[in-house]
């Protein structure tokens, strides 16, 4: 089994929808959870950490279920410029970040 | 601001040479970490080094080697190449947990 696994989609969207997605990770010792986006032939860019409390910024809710362990990234009203792969990240025991493969994530009009 | 820099964008090597990777953290950034990525794949950590002192190292041969220098630059080395090195090699830097990555070095091997 994969430290953290990622359906790799791609999930493909009509405009305007609500999409989501989940990355599961099997070192219950992990301690710090992100979510990044990457676009095609660019550099991952910091969309969000996970908190335990859960985490919004705007149409981004990302959360934290520890029992399962799993993370969940929902996108709310979808625009044509969320299309990219959405990669999640997790520490592991040394507090390294451990990635998974990404979900693609196309968004149709 | 300036972001996480790196150097060179794109870099054409052959098999059997060696190629050194530059980058320059985020100011008052000291932790640096090196990452491989292939197409389809997330990044593969290979290295972490903090206050010019390895602190991580990923599953990655002796060929891998790196340094982070007093001003918190770092250089990743890979010698003797191979084809499978081929790869988009990224730096990130770091304050706290959460990683900043500059746009990455694309190194063919040919």
């Amino acid at each position: 089994r994969k430290e953290v696994e990622q359906d790799p989609g791609p999930f493909n969207v009509p405009e305007g929808a609500t999409v989501a997605f989940n990355c599961t990770y099997s070192n219950s010792a992990s301690q710090s959870f992100f979510w990044y986006r990457q676009d095609c032939r660019k550099e991952p860019k910091l969309l969000m950490s996970v908190y335990s409390s859960g985490n919004e910024d705007g149409r981004f809710t990302a959360q934290l279920n520890r029992a399962s362990q799993y993370i969940s990234l929902l996108i709310r009203d979808s625009k044509l410029s969320d299309s990219a792969t959405y990669l999640c990240a997790v520490t592991d025991s040394n507090y390294q970040l451990i990635w998974g493969a990404g979900t693609k994530l196309i968004i149709k009009p | 601001d300036a972001g996480v820099t790196q150097s060179p964008t794109h870099l054409i090597k052959t098999r059997g040479q060696h190629v050194t990777l530059r980058c320059s953290p985020i100011s008052g950034h000291k932790s640096v970490s090196w990452y491989q990525q292939v197409l389809g794949q997330g990044p593969q950590f290979i290295f972490q080094y903090y206050e010019k002192e390895e602190r991580g190292r990923g599953n990655f041969p002796d060929r891998f080697s790196a340094r982070q220098f007093p001003n918190y630059s770092s250089e990743l080395n890979v010698n003797a190449l191979l084809l499978g090195d081929s790869a988009l090699y990224l730096c990130a830097s770091s304050l706290t947990f959460e990683q900043f990555f500059g746009p990455g070095t694309r190194l063919t091997v040919l």
